[in-house]
């Protein structure tokens, strides 16, 4: 199983130009979730989707979009790049069902420069 | 909110010292607890979690945490370092109604030969 794929694995944009990251899982996961990770601040949610065709919003939410039309997929876009996105991305996914069960699979990273 | 502190962004012990990574959490609710281990240029991946079931949890690679709710402390331990043991160790919290995972601002974990 390859578990959670993110492509692209590098990217740089200039400001204002737009992009969409993938991720895809295939662990029949209900839940999944797009975190950013910058130095001395951890990782921080950005968006999540608790199943196909739902998205909510996490801590960070602005200037990313997000969607989950099949259940395989959570695409996380940038209408208008800023060089305060630059940051490295993580998809993530769950079985759901709350609690313990929330253990979240990790892809490799998404590394995007905003110049 | 639930939120999870790391006390100590950086950490460095003697290879076979004790490791002893300190994790404090905030919750209006009984937690579900969580630590990732993070190598360098991989995603993370889960070394344990607390559900409930026994204060004392066992992980991978012979970590262990123990919850104690009179502290709100979650601190994970190895009795003795090894190199490969470097990595950055993060705390996490499972929050609003368990959907959502809330993580703290990650310890680095440098091991001196």
């Amino acid at each position: 199983n390859a578990g959670v794929t993110q492509t692209p694995k590098f990217r740089v944009l200039k400001t204002g130009q737009s992009m969409t990251l993938l991720c895809a899982q295939d662990m029949n996961h209900e839940y999944m979730y797009w975190y950013r990770q910058d130095p001395g601040m951890g990782l921080r949610l950005i968006h999540y989707s608790v199943g196909e065709g739902t998205t909510a919003k996490g801590e960070v939410p602005d200037g990313y979009n997000v969607s989950r039309l099949k259940k395989q997929n959570f695409l996380l876009g940038l209408e208008s790049a800023a060089p305060s996105q630059t940051s490295v991305y993580f998809c993530a996914s769950s079985p759901g069902g709350g609690g313990g069960a929330n253990v979240l699979t990790f892809g490799a990273g998404s590394r995007l420069t905003v110049l | 909110a639930q939120s999870v502190t790391q006390l100590g962004s950086h950490v460095s012990v003697s290879e076979g010292a004790l490791v002893l990574l300190r994790c404090n959490y905030s919750s209006s609710v009984p937690p579900y607890l969580f630590w990732y281990v993070q190598y360098p240029n991989q995603g993370l991946q889960l070394l344990l979690k607390y559900t409930s079931a026994a204060t004392l949890v066992k992980g991978i690679n012979g970590f262990e945490a123990e919850f104690k709710k009179s502290e709100t402390s979650f601190h994970l331990t190895k009795p003795s370092a090894h190199m490969s043991d470097a990595a950055e160790y993060f705390c996490a919290v499972g929050t609003g109604g368990y959907q959502k995972v809330t993580f703290g601002t990650g310890t680095k974990l440098q091991v001196i030969p």
